[in-house]
């Protein structure tokens, strides 16, 4: 079946170092999605990706989707404490109403 | 998030009991979807529903059950053949389409006693 890889599973990264975390999947996707959430809290949208090569920004986050449309990556530029909390790739497939998630990478930022 | 509630936020089984875990929205989303979170894991699909009165098992839905009566809820039971239930349970929502966005409810932790 279609499996998602995430990696790293942890960081750790002084504040105003940068972070990147990367989603990988093993078949092709119709798109895919970020999610972060905090602490004790539930998973919240932070955007998605459906084009080829695609890239966003959302002020200090950058996303990419590849352009084999197999993986993406998310990059926090100059980390701040409030990036703490664990991020999500989740992935879809045409035809499907049903996303994979990632395993998660977990981000903490020392101050 | 938002227009999804959860109930309860936390729930406690005994073993051998069957517990029902409430999902409710009210964003008149199409689609909804049950997962599991182990602690310090991802997310793992249970079980989802595109439409009323029609559901699909998700990964991992020994053990679990679920029904589809209403557009506005999608209630989970976690049955007494799920051997290891204790884990954050997240509902989520969606509308109809290929490419939207799911809308996460606050989660309700189930643990065994």
């Amino acid at each position: 079946g279609q499996q998602v890889m995430q990696i790293p599973q942890y960081q750790h990264v002084q504040e105003g170092e940068d972070f990147t975390t990367y989603c990988n999947s093993s078949t092709t996707l119709s798109n895919i999605q970020w999610y972060k959430q905090r602490p004790g809290g539930h998973p919240v949208f932070l955007i998605q990706l459906v084009k080829s090569g695609e890239v966003k920004k959302q002020k200090r986050l950058t996303f990419q989707f590849g352009e084999a449309k197999k993986n993406s990556s998310l990059h926090i530029t100059a980390t701040q404490t409030t990036d703490v909390g664990t991020y999500f790739c989740a992935a879809a497939t045409s035809g499907t109403y049903k996303y994979i998630f990632g395993t998660g990478t977990r981000l903490k930022v020392l101050a | 998030d938002g227009g999804i509630t959860q109930s309860p936020k936390y729930l406690f089984r005994k073993e051998g009991q069957n517990v029902t875990l409430s999902c409710e929205q009210n964003l008149n989303h199409d689609a909804m979807y049950w997962y599991r979170q182990d602690p310090g894991q991802g997310l793992r699909l249970i079980y989802y529903s595109q439409i009323v009165n029609d559901f699909q098992k998700g990964d991992i839905a020994e053990g679990y059950s679920v029904s589809r009566e209403k557009k506005e809820s999608f209630p989970l039971t976690v049955t007494s053949a799920q051997k290891n239930p204790t884990a954050f349970y997240l509902c989520a929502s969606r509308p109809a389409g290929g490419r939207e966005t799911q809308y996460f409810g606050p989660g309700t932790r189930l643990l065994v006693l």
